[in-house]
């Protein structure tokens, strides 16, 4: 079966760096993709990986590692808005995106 | 302007009872979604519609179906609304199947069947 790994949720403080992992067995793979939602609001789009490597976008990173199944999205200088869930996405061999559960990110003062 | 938008927002309705949700994309985008997020708050996917050809999600009931009548509307009907039909449904879109084209999500309709 088709499976995405996250942790639940992760607790970090403002203005720290955090970095949220994703694991992944998918049929197939053409790229992986990070979303952010807020509470009560639609995942808005953060970032897309299809090559091996660190992708950055400001205060936010993502990498990918196909051999491994693995890709890391990373927040830095943290801010109270990020407090959102994080959601990782693996579109199939079929070109259907497969989703985590997501990643409930609370930051502290 | 909303680029995915679907209504209603919030619908509470009994067992048993059929229901729709709207949904539309003024984006020109081919493909169109429909999801499910539960309270595990995994996003499950529906249905796909690119084209006028429809993808279904194997799993879903057939108490669901899509409905589209132009390339810029994907509605869901859903029949004999059962209590394990309560969740988040959301509509997307997108320009193409393929590549790093992200899927635009609507507001989601939170949909509570008492």
């Amino acid at each position: 079966g088709q499976n995405i790994d996250q942790p639940t949720e992760m607790t970090a403080t403002e203005g720290a760096i955090v970095q949220i992992n994703c694991t992944y067995q998918t049929s197939g793979f053409n790229g992986l993709f990070w979303y952010q939602q807020h509470a009560g609001e639609a995942p808005t789009f953060l970032s897309y990986n299809v090559l091996d490597g660190l992708e950055e976008k400001g205060r936010f990173s993502s990498f990918l590692s196909r051999s491994k199944g693995y890709s890391y999205l990373l927040l830095k200088e943290l801010q109270m808005k990020d407090s959102a869930s994080y959601l990782c996405a693996v579109r199939d061999s079929n070109y259907q995106l497969i989703w985590g559960a997501g990643t409930k990110l609370i930051i502290k003062p | 302007d909303t680029a995915v938008s679907q209504t209603p927002k919030y619908l509470v309705t009994q067992m048993g009872n059929d229901k729709s949700i709207k949904c539309e994309q003024n984006l020109g985008h081919d493909t169109m979604y429909w999801y499910k997020q539960d309270s595990k708050k995994f996003l499950k996917i529906m249905f796909s519609y690119n084209n006028k050809e429809l993808i279904i999600n194997e799993t879903v009931p057939n108490r669901f179906s899509p409905k589209s009548p132009d390339k810029a509307h994907l509605n869901l009907h859903i029949n004999s609304l059962e209590l394990g039909d309560s969740a988040v449904y959301f509509c997307a879109s997108s320009p193409q199947t393929g590549g790093g084209t992200e899927a635009f999500f609507g507001q989601g309709t939170r949909l509570t069947v008492v």
